[in-house]
């Protein structure tokens, strides 16, 4: 069984420009969060979709964006990057919304640099 | 002062020995979470809590909701062992996951 697939791993972009995750969660997985994780800040709790639907969300300003496909897959967005956006960008599946209890299972990580 | 703090920070055992983190919380949660991430970011999910124990081989975790106290406790620790493990809370009144900085644990041979 496949895990959770991230794209690209490792980019890097200019300040301003907008990037792109990919993330495609283990098969028959309904539910796709992500989180930023940095150094100084740690783990943080980006978003959550179920159902094509963003049903939770952290504390990012709107530049953070996301989406879910009818397939699962999903897909996060940030504009107008900042230097501050340097970190690595976790995505993980579950079978349902985390509050369900399911185990969520996480990808490798897309590390994003922005210089 | 951090919604969620674990301690210690840093952890050094040798192996063989008992290991316990643990992780205090100032907001009301609908459900705790350990998580241990290798070296390289790799994350694995290991408990999910909401009340009580778990156990699952070496690992055992325990809530106290009315304390707002968990504990994660490793038996008979081994050298791959070693990883950060990372606590995180599930506020259901705002649908939010707040993690913990982390405890980096280091089992010695």
């Amino acid at each position: 069984k496949a895990g959770v697939t991230q794209t690209p791993r490792y980019l890097i972009k200019t300040r301003g420009q907008q990037v792109t995750l990919s993330c495609s969660p283990i098969s028959g997985h309904r539910s796709v969060s992500w989180y930023q994780q940095t150094p100084g800040q740690g783990l943080q709790f980006l978003f959550e979709y179920f159902s094509e639907t963003q049903r939770n969300k952290g504390n990012f300003p709107g530049r953070f964006s996301g989406r879910q496909f009818s397939n699962s897959r999903s897909e996060m967005n940030v504009s107008t990057l900042e230097l501050g956006d340097s970190a690595l960008y976790l995505c993980a599946s579950s079978l349902d919304l985390i509050i369900s209890g399911n185990t969520i299972y996480f990808g490798e990580g897309s590390w994003l640099t922005v210089v | 002062k951090n919604e969620v703090e674990q301690s210690p920070q840093n952890l050094t055992a040798q192996e063989g020995e008992f290991i316990t983190i643990n992780c205090s919380y100032s907001v009301g949660i609908s459900a705790l979470h350990w998580l241990q991430q290798h070296p390289g970011g790799g994350i694995v999910s290991l408990f999910m809590l909401s009340s009580g124990k778990k156990k699952h081989g070496r690992l055992i975790a325990t809530i106290n909701i009315q304390e707002k106290h968990s504990s994660l406790h490793i038996t008979a620790s081994h050298p791959r062992d070693s990883a950060v493990y990372i606590c995180a809370v599930w506020r259901g009144s705002q649908g939010n996951l707040i993690f913990g900085k982390g405890t980096k644990l280091s089992v010695k041979p």
